[in-house]
């Protein structure tokens, strides 16, 4: 069984440039969170979604960043025009419909130089 | 909103002792949740979790006890290990099953050898 899939792990970026995440849930699972963690802090939620639908936004800021999770393929985490605040790690959660429980990938590092 | 912390954020604790992390959350209608163990560099692993109509649940080492009336619980260690070694954070969803979940910032637990 795969759990939650990531890509790539670590990724350098300047300021100025597009940031791209990818998450590939759990096998059977239809539901993604996106979050994100500061060095030394808890994990903030961001989004989620379902097969071409967000859900919940509200943790996202408004600007720069969006997600999507098409019907085929991974769900993508968009930032654009990364600046240095952005630095992170992000990390991506599925789900099954109905369920609690959240089961997490291994992150994605971002760096912005 | 739902605010979910740890009481402490650093415990030592001697290899084949005990390990207690505590944990408060805010909304007593939270249901559910869960602790997840995060080692240096990797996602958040699922430990245990534990709905509200119980009062304690036992794993493999681990056991998380609730207690509703001061909406506090806790995740105790048995015999810990230098594995063991981790952050670790207790999370609730914010409004029952696929919805985001809400972290405590997290507490980092050294054994020592």
């Amino acid at each position: 069984n795969a759990g939650v899939m990531q890509n790539p792990r670590h990724l350098v970026r300047r300021r100025g440039q597009e940031a791209r995440l990818r998450c590939s849930p759990m096998k059977g699972h239809s539901h993604v969170y996106w979050y994100r963690q500061l060095p030394e802090e808890g994990l903030k939620f961001m989004v989620y979604l379902q097969k071409e639908n967000i859900i919940d936004e509200s943790g996202m800021p408004k600007e720069r960043f969006s997600a999507e999770f098409p019907k085929e393929g991974p769900s993508i985490l968009r930032i654009q025009q990364v600046v240095r605040g952005d630095s992170a790690a992000y990390f991506c959660a599925s789900s099954s419909l109905g369920g609690d429980t959240q089961y997490f990938g291994p992150g994605t590092r971002l760096t912005v130089l | 909103g739902e605010s979910v912390g740890l009481h402490l954020p650093t415990l030592s604790v001697q290899e084949g002792d005990n390990s207690i992390i505590n944990c408060a959350y805010s909304n007593s209608a939270s249901d559910y949740f869960i602790w997840y163990k995060q080692e240096s560099g990797k996602g958040p692993q699922f430990i245990i979790d534990i709905r509200s109509n119980m009062d304690k649940r036992q794993g493999q080492r681990v056991t998380v006890l609730l207690n509703k009336t001061v909406k506090h619980l806790s995740l105790q260690i048995a015999a810990t290990q230098p594995g063991d070694s981790a952050v670790y954070f207790c999370a609730a969803p914010e409004t029952g099953a696929n919805s985001k979940l809400t972290f405590g910032k997290g507490i980092t637990l050294s054994v020592r050898p």
